[in-house]
C-alpha cells in the first residue's frame, strides 16, 4: 500500500490528451510539499520528468505538464506518441514518515 | 556529463550481509546528498534511505531502519549501502538517486539483488 494514490493504469490513442492523479494526505502533498513525477521505460531506470510541480528537467518536452491542488497533483500528457508507453510515479515528502514517498505507479498504454 | 553506477548486488541468503557501491562521476559528488531507492520484481520504486552531502545526516525507510547503513566517501565519490539481515523480501533492484532539493534528478541504472536460499 502506497502512501501516495495513483491508478494502476492509464490508455490513451496517439494524439490524445490523458492525466495521472497522484492522492496524498495532509502529511505529504497537503502540506505543501512538492510532487514531482518520473517516467520508467520498460527495462531502464526511472527518469525525472516533472520537478516541484510543474517544473520541466532540461530535454523534456511540454506535452508533459504536472499541477498541485490541495492534497493532491496530476500530470498531464498531450499529443501522445508511442514512445510515451511507460510507467510514470509521482513523489513527494511525507513528514510523518521523515522520508521520501512513492506513488504505486501508472502504467500507461498507447493503443 | 552526470554519471552513477551500482555495484555489488548478486544473489544471497537469507540472514546474510551485502555491500552495494555507487561510483559517481560529472559532478560536484560532495556537494549533493544522495539516496538509495529499490524497486522489488514487477513492482513499484520504494525509497529506502538518504545520506546529506557531508555525511553528518542518515535517514531511513521504516523496511530497512536497523538493517541497513548507507555511507559515502567524498574522496572516492564513492555511496555505499551495508545491507545485513537480509530478507526474502529486500530482493529488488537498486538504484542510487542524486536529490537536488528533495527530487531525484540522476539515477544509476541499478544493481539486482536476490535474497534467495
Amino acid at each position: 500500500q502506497s502512501v501516495l494514490t495513483q491508478p494502476p493504469s492509464v490508455s490513451g490513442a496517439p494524439g490524445q490528451r490523458v492525466t495521472i492523479s497522484c492522492t496524498g494526505s495532509s502529511s505529504n502533498i497537503g502540506a505543501g510539499y512538492d510532487v514531482h513525477w518520473y517516467q520508467q521505460l520498460p527495462g531502464t531506470a526511472p527518469k525525472l520528468l516533472i520537478y516541484a510541480n510543474s517544473n520541466w528537467p532540461s530535454g523534456v518536452p511540454d506535452r508533459f505538464s504536472g499541477s498541485k491542488s490541495g492534497t493532491s497533483a496530476s500530470l498531464a500528457i498531450t499529443g501522445l506518441q508511442a514512445e510515451d508507453e511507460a510507467d510514470y510515479y509521482c513523489q513527494s515528502y511525507d513528514s510523518s514518515l521523515s522520508g521520501s514517498v512513492f506513488g504505486g505507479g501508472t502504467k500507461l498504454t498507447v493503443l | 556529463q552526470v554519471q552513477l553506477v551500482e555495484s555489488g548486488g548478486g544473489v544471497v541468503q537469507p540472514g546474510r550481509s551485502l555491500r552495494l557501491s555507487c561510483a559517481a562521476s560529472g559532478f560536484n559528488f560532495s556537494s549533493y546528498a544522495m539516496h538509495w531507492v529499490r524497486q522489488a520484481p514487477g513492482k513499484g520504486l520504494e525509497w529506502g534511505a538518504v545520506i546529506l552531502y557531508d555525511g553528518s545526516n542518515q535517514y531511513y525507510a521504516d523496511s530497512v531502519k536497523g538493517r541497513f547503513t548507507i555511507s559515502r566517501d567524498n574522496s572516492k565519490n564513492t555511496l555505499y549501502l551495508q545491507m545485513n539481515s537480509l530478507r526474502a523480501e529486500d530482493t529488488a533492484v537498486y538504484y542510487c538517486a542524486r536529490s537536488d532539493d528533495d527530487y531525484f534528478d540522476f539515477w544509476g541504472q541499478g544493481t539486482l539483488v536476490t535474497v534467495s536460499s
